[in-house]
């Protein structure tokens, strides 16, 4: 099925340790977006990039970095893992075409930081 | 900066009672809005958009919403909910450039009782 992929689903980490977040998109979509979703805070933004080979910090970037690999991937790092980031993290992505700004979002990854 | 207000975080409604979550935002210029709708243990999907045009926009399920540019006011409606609506709703602002980084509410948690 077209989508949004993230991968792993879930993820326990101890404080200190790093991982990457994976998205892959199959839509030939040109944005990408990474957000984490917090209770009561609704989503933010951590990066997005814009096109292939661009990355921008969002609202809420330290701590975290990313890579946008090719058009289809763009990764999220935590390089020393905080109990800040427990969250569930969300991979989203929009093509961009004049009268279509919606975002397609992956199904998310439920981190946990102890 | 642009902000989105959801002034109701918790709703609970009866089946085929009527429906209306408000959302206010702020910022001055051009906007996209969107309400998404969080199903339990789902990702965001789009219910409904608004760039231009007609201020009152159908979504799907029976959703709509009303763009009333004097109040930076979009909110969300239903005639009749069913148990199957329950969910998380977002509303969420777009700044209409090129990059429509988007900036959602905090949420409201609606409860459809049977």
């Amino acid at each position: 099925n077209a989508g949004v992929t993230q991968t792993p689903k879930f993820q326990v980490l101890k404080t200190g340790q790093s991982m990457t977040l994976q998205c892959a998109q199959d839509m030939n979509h040109n944005s990408m977006y990474w957000y984490r979703q917090d209770p009561g805070m609704g989503l933010r933004l951590i990066y997005y990039s814009a096109s292939e080979g661009t990355t921008d910090k969002g609202e809420v970037p330290n701590g975290y970095n990313v890579s946008r690999l090719n058009k289809r991937e763009f990764s999220l790092r935590l390089e020393s893992a905080a109990p800040s980031q427990t969250s569930v993290y969300f991979c989203a992505s929009r093509d961009g075409f004049p009268g279509d700004y919606g975002y397609t979002f992956g199904s998310g990854t439920r981190l946990t930081v102890v | 900066a642009q902000s989105v207000s959801q002034h109701n975080h918790h709703v609970i409604l009866s089946e085929a009672a009527s429906l209306e979550l408000g959302c206010n935002y702020s910022y001055g210029g051009t906007v996209n809005l969107f309400w998404y709708v969080q199903y339990p243990g789902q990702h965001l999907q789009l219910l409904l958009k608004y760039f231009s045009g007609d201020p009152l926009v159908k979504g799907i399920k029976g959703f709509e919403a009303e763009f009333i540019k004097s109040k930076f006011s979009f909110n969300l409606r239903k005639p009749s909910v069913q148990w199957s609506d329950t969910a998380e709703y977002f509303c969420a602002v777009g700044d209409g450039t090129g990059f429509q980084k988007l900036v959602f509410g905090t949420g409201t948690r609606l409860l459809v009782s049977p």
